[in-house]
């Protein structure tokens, strides 16, 4: 079993639709939850990450973090179609190497 | 203020050929990251760097791979001989020191015929 586990999907919604992308994980020492947007032959890009558990809101994004669970969540309100791209979420511990750790990215579709 | 720079973006070798890419940091970044992206899988660390000295390099495979960031800050990965597994996205990142966010560059997109 991986570290972290991630559906890779794809999603398909509806322009508009609330989306809802999840990760699980084992190791209770991770602190630093991070969601990355990858469009197609791209890097990586850093949407927003929280420490220790709770939500964090940037604009439509919301990130949830549920430590008792191991699980974590990304919401996308009102998808738009640039929103198409795939999501990856990422994990660390607090010291250490700082070193993420990655899942396999969830494939997201918002059709017009 | 630019990104994180790679190049090339695509390559297209013959199995046992040698391939280097080449990765520009942001400016004042001291870390220096090596990711491999399979299809349909996250990046995977292959070697990190803070300024000129390797501090991670448990998961780059040293009979095939190397690299060095000479000067503490641009950087060069090398495969010798390359293989045909090893067809990947080659990611380069940096970040400050113990910082969250790391910028990736764009990759280079390796295939191995």
């Amino acid at each position: 079993q991986k570290e972290v586990e991630q559906d890779p999907g794809p999603l398909s919604v509806p322009e508009g639709a609330i989306v809802s992308l999840n990760c699980t994980y084992s190791n209770s020492a991770f602190q630093y939850f991070m969601w990355y947007r990858q469009y197609s032959r791209k890097g990586p890009e850093l949407l927003m990450y929280t420490y220790s558990s709770g939500n964090k809101e940037d604009g439509r994004f919301t990130a949830q973090v549920d430590k008792s669970s191991k699980y974590i969540s990304l919401f996308i309100r009102d998808s738009q179609p640039s929103d198409s791209a795939t999501y990856l979420c990422a994990m660390r511990e607090s010291g250490g190497s700082y070193i993420p750790t990655f899942g396999r990215g969830t494939s997201l579709i918002v059709h017009p | 203020e630019a990104g994180v720079v790679q190049s090339p973006r695509y390559k297209i070798i013959e199995k046992k050929q040698p391939v280097a890419f080449w990765c520009n940091p942001i400016s004042g970044h001291n870390t220096l990251y090596w990711y491999l992206q399979n299809l349909g899988q996250g990046p995977e660390l292959l070697i990190r760097y803070e300024n000129e000295e390797a501090v991670d390099d448990s998961q780059l495979p040293k009979d095939r791979f190397s690299a060095e960031r000479l000067k503490g800050v641009d950087s060069t990965l090398k495969i010798q001989p390359a293989e045909l597994g090893d067809s990947a996205v080659y990611l380069c990142a940096s970040s400050f020191t113990g910082a969250t966010e790391a910028f990736f560059g764009q990759g280079t997109r390796l295939t191995v015929v």
